[in-house]
């Protein structure tokens, strides 16, 4: 069966560090993967989307970058973090298939202190 | 932005009682999904309805999708205080790519 690993679970950074989240998928071969934040008591906003290794799409800019290394890795990225980057990070995979539920990550909490 | 919108943002109810969520859209899409998220968890899909579908039932679950009026309900009957989640509704942009935008989600309390 399929499984999707994000770590770490929480992460409490300084302003102007760097930060870098992995989630690593298991189970299936050229997933769609995705990262999503949710702040707080709010709804998810994708931030990157990818349907191959190198493959990166932006929907929002900002102080985040991303990138897929491996084909069922997804990295979360940042050279120097700001107050606004605090949230609820979600990676996401499906099959690439349109209309396929998406599967989530149990997320990485993130505080920029 | 093609995000959804649910309401009512929160929704309290005995065990037993039906919550009834809705959620309404901006554009045309292709299909609706309906997923809950528990407290610092990640999000789970529990139905996916077809823009030429009108209803669907999943167990305790049932969905109705209106595209006339851009808008989709999701039904639980008889719920349980394991139900208590927040409830997302996200649609499809119809870009081919599969990108799934959410809305801000209901707050559903089921009091035992």
């Amino acid at each position: 069966s399929q499984t999707i690993h994000q770590w770490p679970a929480t992460l409490v950074q300084p302003v102007g560090s760097p930060l870098s989240l992995e989630c690593t998928v298991e189970g299936t071969s050229n997933p769609n993967l995705y990262w999503y934040r949710q702040a707080a008591g709010r709804g998810l906003q994708l931030l990157f989307y990818s349907v191959g290794i190198g493959q990166i799409s932006s929907e929002v800019p900002q102080n985040l970058s991303a990138s897929r290394p491996q084909d069922r890795q997804f990295i979360l990225s940042s050279k120097k973090l700001l107050l606004s980057d605090s949230g609820f990070y979600l990676c996401a995979w499906t099959i690439d298939q349109y209309s396929s539920p998406l599967h989530f990550g149990n997320g990485t909490r993130l505080t920029v202190t | 932005s093609q995000q959804g919108e649910e309401d009512p943002q929160a929704l309290s109810i005995q065990e037993g009682e039906n919550a009834t969520m809705n959620c309404s859209y901006k554009t045309s899409i292709n299909n609706l999904q309906w997923y809950r998220q528990n407290s610092g968890r990640g999000l789970v899909h529990l139905i996916l309805i077809r823009s030429n579908e009108r209803e669907k039932h999943s167990g305790r679950l049932r969905v109705t999708l209106d595209t006339s009026k851009k808008s989709s309900s999701l039904l639980i009957t008889a719920s349980r205080a394991a139900d208590t989640a927040s409830y997302f509704c996200a649609t499809d942009d119809q870009t081919g790519a599969n990108n799934l935008f959410f809305g801000t989600g209901t707050r559903l309390t089921v009091i035992p």
